[in-house]
């Protein structure tokens, strides 16, 4: 089974500040994406990544930024957050885009103070 | 605009009875469609992908329909248990199944 983690579950920060959320996929998968999720507003795209150092802007990337060194870990930057970026981050993974389901890791809740 | 919507926003239903979800959607060109199954505080877990060609696919208790004519997907849900309570998320893959829009989710409440 494919495993999508993301290092914390709960993060409480304040305003300004620069938050790491970390994600990293034991599958040997291309491709990994962030998004958020908020209520009424499903899941909305930030970022993805097809392969190391390259990166794509998804829907909303304002505010947000990404880095892909190695193949198995995909991190999302707020270089300094704000009340607005509370949200549900999640991670996910897909091997063969069009034909294999997305691979989601559990979530990360942001409360930016 | 491609869209995904889905309906009902939330439903409350009594255990061992079924439910039907459904989704529309306007996306163009279409690949596939994915339902997934989101428990509270957890990510989303693929229960179905249905590509063009197939109207009808099952995953255990869930059944998932296709009519790609009128742009239409139900899921239904069958002898409804506690666990079923989560939201339903329809996703619609497009542009060679490269990309991916989500719907809105239906958030299923089952009561003893």
């Amino acid at each position: 089974d494919v495993k999508v983690t993301q290092s914390s579950r709960y993060l409480v920060k304040r305003t300004g500040e620069k938050v790491f959320l970390e994600c990293v996929q034991d599958m040997d998968h291309e491709n990994m994406f962030w998004y958020r999720q908020d209520p009424g507003l499903g899941l909305r795209l930030i970022y993805f990544s097809y392969d190391v150092k390259m990166k794509e802007k998804g829907d909303i990337p304002e505010g947000y930024s990404v880095s892909r060194e190695k193949k198995e870990r995909f991190s999302l930057i707020l270089e300094s957050a704000s009340t607005n970026q509370t949200s549900m981050y999640l991670c996910a993974t897909w091997g063969d885009r069009g034909k294999s389901p997305l691979h989601f890791g559990n979530g990360t809740r942001l409360t930016v103070t | 605009k491609n869209q995904v919507e889905q309906s009902p926003q939330s439903l409350i239903i009594l255990e061992g009875k079924n439910c039907t979800l459904q989704c529309n959607y306007t996306v163009s060109p279409f690949s596939n469609l994915r339902w997934y199954k989101q428990d509270t505080g957890r990510g989303p877990v693929s229960l179905t992908i249905m590509t063009f060609s197939e109207n009808t696919k099952s995953n255990g208790r869930y059944t998932a329909t296709l009519d790609a004519d009128t742009k239409q997907s139900s899921l239904h849900i069958t002898a409804s248990q506690l666990s079923d309570s989560a939201s339903y998320i329809c996703v619609v893959s497009w542009n060679a199944g490269n990309m991916l829009t989500f719907g809105g989710g239906t958030r299923l409440m089952v009561k003893p």
